[in-house]
C-alpha cells in the first residue's frame, strides 16, 4: 500500500452528520488524492493536494472539503453527510515530481450514510 | 474533458487462455495510461503503465498496447491463472488535465480453473 493508511476503515453515520476521513502516508510524497468508488463509475477524483495547504477540486467535489496541514496527512470532510455519499473512499499518493506519475492507493474506507 | 470507456464490463476465461481488455480515450493530449488490478476489499494496485512515446510494454504475462491514432489502449494477460481474477481498471492522464487520472468503468475478470 505504498505506506498509506486510511482511518477509519469502516464507518456508518446518519444523514446530516459531519464525517472526517483521514489519509496518512509515511514517505513525504507531495501529491495526495481522494477518490470515491461506486459501481459502474470506476474511481472518480474528489479533491487532490500538491503540497501543504495547497489543494484543488476534482470532478466530484460538491459536498466535500479537504485539508492538508502536514505533508503526511490529507483529511476529507463531509460537512453534512447525505445518502448519495455512501461509497468506498480511497486515498492515493503520486510518486514523482509532477502529477503525471504513478499513483498508489490506500486500502479504502467504506462509508455508509443511513 | 477526458472520457475513458472500458470494455467488456465482465470477462470469463478458462485457466491458461488469454484475456484482453480494451479502453478508448477522447483527449488526444493524454499521454499516460496506467492499468490497475483490484481484488475484493482492497485498494487498486498498479500493475503496468505506458506512456505515449511507446507502443507496447510487457511485464512477464501482462502487456499493454497503445494506438495513439485510434486513441485506444489494451491490456493483454497471457496464460491466465485463477489468481488473475479481479477487477481491472484503465485510466488516462495528461498535462492538459493537470496530470489527473480519469478512470474507465472497470472489467471484472473471472478465470475458471
Amino acid at each position: 500500500d505504498a505506506g498509506i493508511t486510511q482511518s477509519p476503515r469502516h464507518k456508518v453515520t446518519e444523514t446530516g452528520t459531519p464525517v472526517t476521513l483521514r489519509c496518512h502516508q509515511t514517505e513525504n510524497h507531495r501529491y495526495m488524492y481522494w477518490y470515491r468508488q461506486d459501481p459502474g463509475h470506476g474511481l472518480r477524483l474528489i479533491h487532490y493536494s500538491y503540497g501543504v495547504k495547497d489543494t484543488d477540486k476534482g470532478e466530484v467535489s460538491d459536498g466535500y472539503s479537504v485539508s492538508r496541514s502536514k505533508t503526511e496527512d490529507f483529511l476529507l470532510t463531509l460537512e453534512s453527510a447525505t445518502s448519495s455519499q455512501t461509497s468506498v473512499y480511497f486515498c492515493a499518493i503520486s510518486v514523482g515530481t509532477s502529477l503525471s506519475y504513478e499513483q498508489y492507493f490506500g486500502p479504502g474506507t467504506r462509508l455508509t450514510v443511513t | 474533458g477526458e472520457n475513458v470507456e472500458q470494455h467488456p464490463s465482465t470477462l470469463s476465461v478458462q485457466e491458461g487462455d488469454s484475456a484482453v481488455i480494451k479502453c478508448t480515450y477522447s483527449d488526444s493530449a493524454s499521454n499516460y495510461f496506467p492499468w490497475y488490478k483490484q481484488e475484493l476489499g482492497k485498494g487498486p494496485q498498479l500493475i503496468i503503465d505506458i506512456r505515449s512515446n511507446v507502443g507496447e510494454k510487457k511485464d512477464q504475462r501482462i502487456a499493454v498496447t497503445l494506438n495513439k491514432t485510434a486513441k485506444h489502449f489494451s491490456l493483454h494477460i497471457t496464460e491466465t491463472q485463477p489468481e488473475d481474477s479481479a477487477v481491472y481498471f484503465c485510466a488516462a492522464s495528461g498535462n492538459n488535465q493537470g496530470g489527473k487520472l480519469i478512470f474507465g468503468q472497470g472489467t471484472e475478470l473471472s478465470v475458471k480453473p
